[in-house]
């Protein structure tokens, strides 16, 4: 059974360029979660999706970063435009929302702007 | 608000011993849910173990075991027979029936052979 897939892997860019960042979460999850890890801050929740709809998009930084979930199976995180200090590694999580369901979380796209 | 405290940075523990790392939440609820979270070199976050408030046993999974303490809210995470494999970031999180998980700043494991 797949897991939950990111895409890239791995992303570097120039400063000022548009990033996207992809996840497919595990089928039947309806729970999407986009966090953002820096040795600095730590693990941080951005947004959070239900069902597809957003529920909490308070740890969003700023206009800069927007996420949509068009369906139940794909979301994306975008960053424009993008600048250094988005440099981070980005995961993507998914849950079953029943009882004590985990989360599980992909491998993370690590986010170099340069 | 919930909270979820991890009050060692870092710990070290020699192969084969047993480490315990701690860790408290706050919150008024009385349903709710405990998380041990993995994260190795790797990067990946690999679920270690969970633990159900209205439960009173203390779950366990093979070498990984928790001491559950609810009225004083705690819930530290025992690792029996260390072994190299386990140095990571270990994280405690807290989840509300329904809602976000709550993430506590985590705890760097050292293994020494």
């Amino acid at each position: 059974d797949a897991g939950v897939i990111q895409s890239p892997r791995h992303e570097v860019t120039e400063m000022g360029q548009e990033v996207t960042l992809r996840c497919k979460p595990i089928s039947g999850h309806d729970y999407l979660f986009w966090y953002r890890q820096t040795m600095m801050r730590g693990l941080e929740l951005l947004i959070y999706f239900n069902n597809n709809v957003p529920i909490d998009d308070s740890g969003m930084p700023e206009d800069r970063f927007s996420a949509k979930m068009p369906n139940a199976s794909f979301s994306t995180l975008k960053i424009q435009p993008s600048e250094p200090r988005d440099s981070a590694v980005y995961f993507c999580a998914s849950r079953l929302g029943q009882g004590g369901q985990p989360q599980h979380f992909g491998d993370g796209t690590r986010l170099s702007i340069l | 608000a919930q909270t979820v405290t991890q009050s060692q940075p870092e710990m070290s523990v020699q192969e084969a011993e047993t480490v315990t790392l701690s860790c408290t939440y706050d919150t008024s609820e009385s349903d709710y849910y405990l998380f041990w979270y993995k994260q190795p070199p790797s990067r990946q976050m690999i679920l270690v173990i969970r633990q159900e408030a209205y439960k009173q046993q203390n779950a366990t999974e093979n070498r990984f075991s928790v001491n559950f303490q609810k009225a004083a809210k705690s819930f530290s995470l025992k690792i029996s027979d260390s072994q190299l494999g386990d140095a990571a970031m270990y994280f405690c999180a807290y989840r509300r029936t329904n809602d976000k998980i709550i993430f506590g700043k985590g705890t760097r494991l050292h293994i020494l052979p």
